[in-house]
């Protein structure tokens, strides 16, 4: 167990809705990434938050959004959803504000847009 | 062109056998940091190493050992004895200052351990 929790574990949603994914890193980590994980496009990073700035961003849809709050938990909303955002969403923390800092994963929310 | 790359997409051994993922990486930083994640069939990615450009040491823990050469630019990862429980997706990856220490992601390989 990393430490970091994700919810829900799965969501089916249909095609033009929106959904919001939630985190919570490992304590004392300031640091939350978020990844997306489809199997024609492996481990895509979307976005990091330290401390409740957002720090970095990669590849990251305009209709997707994310934010961190004061208690250091995370958010990812994803709107207007397509059957292509279906895929494998991870949540991982550390403590820096670096990638050369290791990363530690939560299990992630499998997203199913019908 | 690939900063990381993991050519082998997927690897089939059978138990007890050793196995060697390859990583090659590209990088023009002199700091920069590797390293390994596990990802078994549960889905969780899991932590195994993080090695930086300064330390060329290889590291052993238990079956795991990890060969860091610069003057190839490959960090590679042997199981020894490998077994079943091993059977996952491996990733390599690479945080440089070019980047922003971003961490730059293989596309992983999977390894499979038959009985």
């Amino acid at each position: 167990d990393s430490g970091v929790t994700q919810t829900p574990k799965h969501l089916i949603t249909a095609t033009g809705q929106r959904v919001t994914l939630r985190c919570s890193p490992r304590s004392g980590d300031l640091s939350v990434y978020w990844y997306q994980q489809s199997l024609d496009q492996g481990l895509q990073f979307l976005i990091q938050y330290y401390n409740g700035e957002e720090r970095a961003k990669g590849n990251i849809l305009e209709r997707f959004s994310a934010q961190q709050f004061p208690d250091l938990h995370s958010e990812l909303n994803l709107s207007s959803l397509e059957l292509g955002d279906s895929a494998l969403y991870f949540c991982a923390s550390s403590v820096g504000g670096s990638d050369y800092n290791e990363q530690f994963f939560g299990p992630g929310t499998r997203l199913t847009v019908l | 062109a690939q900063k990381v790359t993991q050519a082998q997409t997927e690897i089939s051994v059978v138990e007890k056998e050793d196995v060697t993922l390859d990583c090659v990486y590209e990088t023009r930083d002199t700091t920069y940091y590797l390293f390994w994640y596990k990802q078994p069939p549960s889905g969780e990615l899991v932590f195994l190493i993080r090695r930086n450009s300064f330390d060329e040491q290889n590291e052993i823990s238990g079956r795991y050992s990890w060969n860091f050469q610069k003057s190839t630019s490959s960090f590679n990862f042997t199981i020894t004895a490998s077994q079943v429980v091993d059977s996952a997706v491996y990733f390599c990856a690479l945080s440089e200052a070019d980047s922003n220490y971003q961490l730059i992601w293989g596309a992983g390989t999977k390894l499979i351990i038959k009985p």
